[in-house]
Order: structure tokens, then sequence, then C-alpha cells
């Protein structure tokens, strides 16, 4: 089975940077997503690691240490939109691409 | 082309009905898989298809539930006698496939409401 931990809330400033972190266990790793999900609304794709290393896209980046089970999403420059739940997902290795989700993180930007 | 897309968005339906749930993926996308999402939790899988074969439905929480895809693109969620805890938004999504990207698309969710 697999097990994903992230932090349920969190509040940051805007402009500011915030970090949400994401630990795993899983019998066999194949990767990890980090989706947006605005109240409401269907996840969004943001990155996807499977390698160790971190990630750059604009705004946000993400890391991986595989060794360590754990990533985490890096949003700069936090603007008022960014308010949203930020979803840790892992896939398992094993032939297909089953993703299990963590229950997601609500990131809640104040001015 | 167009994005995953779900009907209907949003169902009301009494305990012991039964529902149809409908999914269409994004054009060439062999993989399709449906989750259901309750309030402050992620997505929770319940089923796997890659192409016309359900490759994994460990996640249906039982015998009530059901899906098929047919041909391969569109399919659908059945549920049977339904509960007032199948209340959810239930997700569709797809990918490329085995073969293609692992990122899954999301459609925007059927809201489903057992009264």
């Amino acid at each position: 089975g697999q097990n994903i931990d992230q932090p349920t809330e969190m509040t940051a400033t805007e402009g500011a940077i915030v970090q949400i972190n994401c630990t795993y266990q899983t019998s066999g790793f194949n990767g990890l997503f980090w989706y947006q999900q605005h109240a409401g609304e269907a996840p969004t794709f943001l990155s996807y690691n499977v390698l160790d290393g971190l990630e750059e896209k604009g705004r946000f980046s993400s890391f991986l240490s595989r060794s360590k089970g754990y990533s985490y999403l890096l949003l700069k420059e936090l603007q008022m939109k960014d308010s949203a739940s930020y979803l840790c997902a892992v896939s398992a290795s094993g032939g297909y691409q089953k993703v299990t989700f963590g229950t997601g993180t609500k990131l809640q930007v104040i001015p | 082309g167009a994005g995953v897309s779900q009907t209907p968005s949003n169902k009301v339906t009494e305990k012991g009905k039964y529902v149809e749930l409908r999914c269409d993926p994004i054009s060439g996308h062999t993989a399709l898989y449906w989750y259901r999402q309750s309030l402050g939790q992620g997505p929770e899988f319940l089923i796997y298809f890659q192409g016309t074969g359900a490759a994994d439905d460990s996640g249906l929480p039982n015998d009530r539930f059901f899906a098929v895809r047919p041909e391969g693109s569109v399919s659908t969620l059945k549920i049977q006698r339904t509960e007032r805890g199948d209340s959810a938004v239930y997700l569709c999504a797809s990918s490329a496939g085995d073969r293609g990207s692992k990122t899954q698309y999301f459609g925007p969710g059927t809201r489903l409401l057992v009264l």
C-alpha cells in the first residue's frame, strides 16, 4: 500500500514564498505528481518528478528525494489566485499508472 | 482538442435508485480513471481502464458499483441501489496510457447527492 502525508492547511502572504511538503511511503515508486485544485473545481496538473532534484516551471518548482520519500512544492511571488488545495500524488510501479492522492494542503493567501 | 468532459454535472437522486455517470476522455487517450472525492479529501481511486478493459477495479467499494468502456473511449460509471454514503464528487481522468505521458487530465466532475 501507499501512505502520503501533507499538512492540512497553510497560510501565506501575497508576494511571499511558500513551501508545501509531502512525505510518502510506497511499495515501489514510479513518480510523484502535484496537482492544484480550486474549490469546486477539478484538479489541474502542476508537476511530475520521477528523478531526484528540482524541477522549475515559472513561479512553481517541485523537488523530489526518492531516498527520503520526500517532495515539496515551492510557490514564489504568491498571488491571491494561488489560494487552493495542493494535492501530492504518488504513482506506484507495477506496469500501469495507478496514482494515489494525499488528502491535500489547503493554502490560503492573504493580502 | 477538448478536455475531459463529464455528464451530468450534478445529479440528485433518492436512496435506492440507479444512476449512470458518463465520462468522455481526451481524444486518443487510452487510459481512463474514475475517482471519488469527498469534501476535504483527495481523490480516491475507483477503477482504471486501459483501452476497453478494466485493468484494475480494486478501488470499487462494493458490487453496487460497476464501470464500462465498451469502445475504448467513453466510459460509464454505474451505481445501483444508491446509498446516502455514495454522495460525493465523481471525477474522471484520462492519460495517454502506458506508452505516453503519465499525466492525468481531469474532467469537471459529477456532483452526486443521494437523498
